[in-house]
């Protein structure tokens, strides 16, 4: 099992590009996270889905999109993206969303010049 | 609001015993994570509480009173390979996780 993978693991863009992060988990979990890291804060989430075909705003969702198509798959958006946006980006995935471990991906860095 | 409060640094000594605190208010309770991140890494799981008392997983211990939103977690015989971040995080009556952001413990010899 690779668990959780994320691609790419670091980005450089420029204001006002576009881009997408690839999250997928081999562990059939129905829950899946997209999280932002940025120093001397705590992991906020962007958005979320408990399942194939549905997404969810979390804490953060303002310039960014998500899309869950297949259940092992979850993609995040960045349609223009600023500098506000240079964070360290981790996925996760829950088996649901009630008390259970969320497992998370090695995580994108992205910066945004 | 949901707030979490745990310490930004501390320092202890290999083959020591230290405590990290964390006090929380969230909007309702389905218990409290620790997790472990490595400078560089992703989180990784340590323990959950959802009832009151100590919960022991080896080394590490990690203790829940809900009254009092309060949590701590204690690691004991430290190595150097426990130089991280420690993320205390509850789940609130949505089951979101609200994340603290975490306390780095430097390992010294």
């Amino acid at each position: 099992n690779a668990g959780v993978t994320q691609t790419p693991k670091f980005r450089v863009l420029k204001t006002g590009q576009s881009m997408t992060l690839l999250c997928a988990q081999d562990m059939n979990h129905e829950y899946m996270y997209w999280y932002r890291q940025d120093p001397g804060m705590g992991l906020r989430l962007i958005h979320y889905s408990v399942g194939e075909g549905t997404t969810a705003k979390g804490e953060v969702p303002d310039g960014y999109n998500v899309s869950r198509l297949k259940k092992q798959n979850f993609l995040l958006g960045l349609e223009s993206a600023a500098p506000s946006q240079t964070s360290v980006y981790f996925c996760a995935s829950s088996l649901a969303g009630e008390a259970e471990t969320q497992y998370f991906g090695p995580g994108t860095r992205l910066l945004v010049l | 609001g949901q707030n979490i409060d745990q310490p930004t640094e501390m320092t202890a000594t290999e083959g020591a015993i230290v405590q990290i605190n964390c006090t929380y208010q969230t909007s309702g309770f389905n218990g409290l994570f620790w997790y472990q991140q490595h400078a560089g890494e992703a989180p990784t799981f340590l323990s959950y509480n959802v009832l009151d008392g100590l919960e022991e997983k080896g080394r590490f211990s990690s203790f829940l009173s809900r009254s009092k939103g309060y949590s701590y977690l204690l690691l004991k015989e430290l190595q150097m390979k426990d130089s991280a971040s420690y993320l205390c995080a509850p789940m609130d009556s949505n089951y979101q996780l609200i994340w603290g952001a975490g306390t780095k413990l430097i390992i010294k010899p």
